[in-house]
């Protein structure tokens, strides 16, 4: 069973930093490219960053880059997301995601996201 | 403002159908399959079509997808409570090297 566990949510102060983890369980990690998506309380989904299955293409969400770094541990089958500078804005449910389409080789872009975790809450208040 | 563009909510009685669009450009729509993703409250999304028309499989047949062109569709049919949900479109936007969302859509049962 594919399990994706999210974990390093919390209140933070503006201008804080929070380390998200999201151990995977159940599938081939090294073969998949990983997600971060968040979604702001009452909002839509948003994409926030992806990482392919050996790191080779990283990409971030518009205006993201700069203060957030995702990783990987193919070792230990965890997908990190560093946030620094946090600001009310980063307010969200953060989910860790698994792109459907895995490779041997990587795959430069994504395809369709076919499993979530629950999802991790950050709260930065005003 | 979303890349793909998605009306905020429909609605319709039990047993009715609803239609969901999903319009984009060349370079998302035009470009890589569309996916899309229901969203129950308080649930984290899941995936309900992928590869433009494909449904996994515990995703049950009411739903189907088509896309042609810049556009996307959703329908489901033979409405249940249990669809009441928000409901987004993705795909893999080329010329931003970016995953793009639908605003989401809430769909409301009657």
């Amino acid at each position: 069973e594919v399990q994706l566990v999210e974990s390093g949510g919390g209140l933070v102060k503006p201008g804080g930093s929070l380390r998200l983890s999201c151990e995977t369980s159940g599938f081939i990690f090294s073969d998949y490219s990983m997600i971060w998506v968040r979604q702001a309380p009452g909002k839509g989904l948003e994409w926030v960053s992806s990482i392919s299955s050996k790191s080779g293409y990283i990409y971030y969400g518009e205006s993201l880059e700069g203060r957030f770094t995702i990783s990987r541990d193919n070792s230990k089958k965890s997908v990190y997301l560093q946030i620094n500078n946090l600001r009310v804005e980063d307010t969200a449910v953060y989910y860790c995601v698994r792109d459907a389409r895995p490779g041997f080789l990587e795959w430069y872009r994504l395809f369709s996201f076919d499993y979530w975790g629950q999802g991790t809450l950050v709260t930065v208040p005003s | 403002q979303s890349v793909l563009t998605q009306p905020p909510s429909v609605s319709a009685a039990p047993g009715q159908m609803v239609t969901i669009s999903c319009s984009g450009s060349a370079s998302n729509i035009g470009y890589s399959s569309v996916s899309w993703y229901q969203q129950v409250p308080g649930a984290a999304p899941q995936l309900l079509i992928y590869d433009d028309y494909k449904r996994p499989t515990a995703i049950p047949g009411r739903f189907s997808a088509s896309k042609s062109g810049t556009s996307a569709t959703l329908d489901i049919s033979g409405l249940q409570t249990g669809d009441e949900a928000d409901y987004f479109c993705g795909t893999w936007d080329d010329s931003l090297n970016s995953w793009v969302f639908g605003g989401g859509t809430r769909v409301t049962v009657l």
